[in-house]
């Protein structure tokens, strides 16, 4: 069974903090994503990741980074979190597209961040 | 304009109703289409993939519209459990990105 896991279900920071949401995915994945969803917004994608060390910007990167130093781990860096980034944060991982079962993504449990 | 786009809703159908989604894609060049499913408080996960043929399991079929450029689900002889919010996903013939809709809500309703 696929597991990934999101360090934090909850996690409640202030204006300006730095804040770090790690993703562990034990599948073997290439590819690792990181959304935020928000109420009438959908999933958006702020980076995702096809190899160690590699990123790509998704559609919102304002504001994050992201780090890939192994490949089942995937952090999401909020160098000085603000109140707009309040929201639910998914990752998610999956094979290369071209891979047998490459077009399913598999997603973490989320975290739920609150910025104060 | 977006890359997909998709009726939020709400759908609130009784047991028992057929009800059908559709989801609209920009980028004419696509190449492969799905639709995931993402209950109250939890993760999306994979419900079915649109194949051009069309495609059936079960109570849920997907079919793709490329002429239009549209995909839609159809839910026949609706259960309480399948109230949940259905995100249709799109993913180019280049590059590694999914593009997720909004979601569409359903609530079956006893």
């Amino acid at each position: 069974d696929v597991k990934v896991t999101q360090s934090s279900r909850y996690l409640v920071k202030r204006t300006g903090e730095k804040v770090f949401l790690e993703c562990v995915q034990d599948m073997d994945h290439e590819n690792m994503f990181w959304y935020r969803q928000d109420p009438g917004l959908g999933l958006r994608l702020i980076y995702f990741s096809y190899d160690v060390k590699m990123k790509e910007k998704g559609d919102i990167p304002e504001g994050y980074s992201v780090s890939r130093e192994k490949k089942e781990r995937f952090s999401l860096i909020l160098e000085s979190a603000s109140t707009n980034q309040t929201s639910m944060y998914l990752c998610a991982s999956s094979f290369f597209l071209r891979r047998a079962g490459g077009h399913e993504q598999f997603f973490g449990p989320g975290t739920r961040l609150t910025v104060l | 304009r977006k890359e997909v786009e998709q009726d939020p809703g709400p759908f609130n159908v009784p047991e028992g109703a057929t009800v059908a989604f559709n989801c609209t894609y920009s980028n004419s060049a696509s190449q492969s289409f799905f639709w995931y499913r993402q209950d109250c408080r939890k993760e999306p996960k994979l419900l079915m993939s649109v194949y051009s043929s069309g495609n059936e399991d079960g109570r849920f079929t997907a079919q793709l519209n490329r002429a239009s450029q549209y995909i839609s689900l159809l839910i026949r002889d609706s259960k309480l459990s399948d109230s949940a919010t259905y995100l249709c996903v799109v993913i180019p013939n280049t590059g590694n990105q999914f593009y997720f809709g909004t979601g569409t809500s359903l609530t079956v309703i006893p």
